[in-house]
């Protein structure tokens, strides 16, 4: 699976959008671009994913750039309970593998 | 839809002693199961990965004989910590795949063990 780079940590304050970026030059073609967030000393939980078109759930929305090489995860409305620790991960679906994400902070 | 269960979610050994990590998947199905470990600070690292009624595919550097684990049925993998060391200390975490939750990711994880051994 294709490899990731993302940020090691961003601050954001509450209410504003937080904008986390993740590049991933290698990608191929059947590789999708997961997000999930980790909460303090608890599992993984899933935001979004896509293939290469934007998406938008109840959590996020996920911008994909045309060439796939990059994208970025947008929490709309941040909230102190979106502090974690965030991981952009690529894969055809058949294992996830995290890299280090980024630890995003969102302060009052 | 889409819970994993996991227990228990802390535990205290003592060096020596063996310990089991249960892994269920309460509302669906799960061909394929995940054990991750992390260390304080660090991301999560793959062990292994388990498919129901086969043996599991250890990751490099893992050693199969030290941690066991069984995939039994479409519900339950345990991971079975052998002969625990302070060094096993750790948060383990597993996850199950789920084909009809593909819209969600396909991955459902577990809320984590933390293995303390003294």
């Amino acid at each position: 699976d294709a490899k990731t780079t993302q940020p090691t940590s961003m601050d954001c304050a509450e209410g504003r959008a937080a904008n986390l970026p993740c590049n991933h030059s290698t990608i191929s073609g059947n590789e999708y671009v997961y997000w999930y967030r980790q909460i303090h000393s608890q599992g993984p939980q899933y935001i979004i994913h896509g293939l290469k078109n934007n998406e938008t759930n109840e959590m996020a929305s996920l911008i994909i750039t045309e060439d796939r090489k990059s994208s970025t995860l947008i929490l709309p409305h941040a909230t102190l309970r979106d502090t974690a620790v965030y991981y952009c991960i690529v894969s055809t679906g058949n294992m996830l593998t995290f890299g280090g994400g980024t630890r995003l902070m969102v302060k009052p | 839809g889409a819970v994993v269960s996991q227990h228990p979610s802390w535990v205290i050994c003592k060096s020596g002693t063996s310990v089991k990590i249960e892994c269920r998947s309460l509302d669906f199905q799960a061909t394929t199961m995940f054990w991750y470990r992390q260390f304080p600070k660090q991301s999560l690292m793959l062990m292994a990965t388990s498919n129901e009624g086969s043996k599991a595919t250890y990751e490099q550097g893992v050693e199969k004989d030290k941690f066991l684990i069984n995939h039994a049925s479409l519900t339950l993998s345990t991971l079975t910590v052998t002969s625990a060391h302070p060094e096993d200390s750790s948060f383990y975490i597993c996850s199950a795949t789920n084909s009809r939750n593909r819209d969600r990711g396909g991955y459902t994880f577990g809320s984590g063990t933390r293995l303390t051994v003294v």
